[in-house]
């Protein structure tokens, strides 16, 4: 039971390239995030997916997108990057029947710069 | 607006000193409340957890927290800080009003453990 894993762990890209981060779990969880942590900023949510085939803003959706491709895999992409971007990712799940409990596991994270 | 405000930055305290981090709340509803740990280059660990009943919640790893509706706060204590301890600490609220599962995160409290 690995839990939450991202791939890849680190990520230089240049400004305007393109890429995709990766985020499966194993624990048969319904809901999904993508969080971004900035020093001084906490963690703040991307996009979520309540369930598969569903998925929504948060806080901080511009110059992303996602992709709920089942219920163990939710992707997000950046289309073009940009300095802002510079980030490190988080993807966090919370299981079924554990709903009222809005636990939420996370990955190792996805460190990326863009320069 | 929902907002977690966490004052401390930056915390230092000698091995076996007891300890308290701050987190204040602004929420409209009874909050679910939560510490989260980071250790360096990790994900977030949940340490604890509040949603109803006894104020004095008891987590992993030796802490607990104190829920006081009164001051809307939901501090962290721990009463022996061992040099393990050193990390950064998240408190999250939730579940927004019309949202879905989704927390707010502080900024973050980073403590450091004398020798």
């Amino acid at each position: 039971n690995a839990g939450v894993t991202q791939t890849p762990k680190f990520q230089v890209l240049k400004t305007g390239q393109s890429m995709t981060l990766q985020c499966a779990q194993d624990m048969n969880h319904n809901s999904m995030y993508w969080y971004r942590q900035d020093p001084g900023m906490g963690l703040r949510l991307i996009y979520y997916s309540a369930s598969e085939g569903t998925t929504d803003k948060g806080e901080v959706p511009n110059g992303y997108n996602v992709s709920r491709l089942n219920k163990r895999e939710f992707s997000l992409r950046l289309e073009s990057a940009a300095p802002s971007q510079t980030s490190v990712y988080f993807c966090a799940s919370l299981g079924v029947g554990l709903a009222v409990s809005y636990e939420q596991y996370f990955g190792p994270g996805t460190r990326l710069t863009v320069t | 607006a929902q907002s977690v405000t966490q004052p401390d930055i930056h915390i230092t305290v000698s091995e076996g000193a007891s300890l308290e981090l701050r987190c204040n709340y602004s929420y409209g509803a009874t909050p679910y409340l939560f510490w989260y740990v980071q250790s360096p280059g990790q994900g977030l660990q949940l340490l604890l957890k509040y949603f109803s009943g006894d104020t004095l919640v008891q987590g992993i790893k030796g802490f607990e927290a104190e829920f006081k509706r009164s001051q809307s706060s939901f501090n962290l204590r721990k009463p022996s800080v061992h040099w393990s301890d050193a990390a950064e600490y998240f408190c999250a609220v939730g579940p927004l009003s019309g949202g879905y599962n989704k927390l707010i995160f502080g900024a973050g409290t980073r403590l450091a453990v004398h020798p």
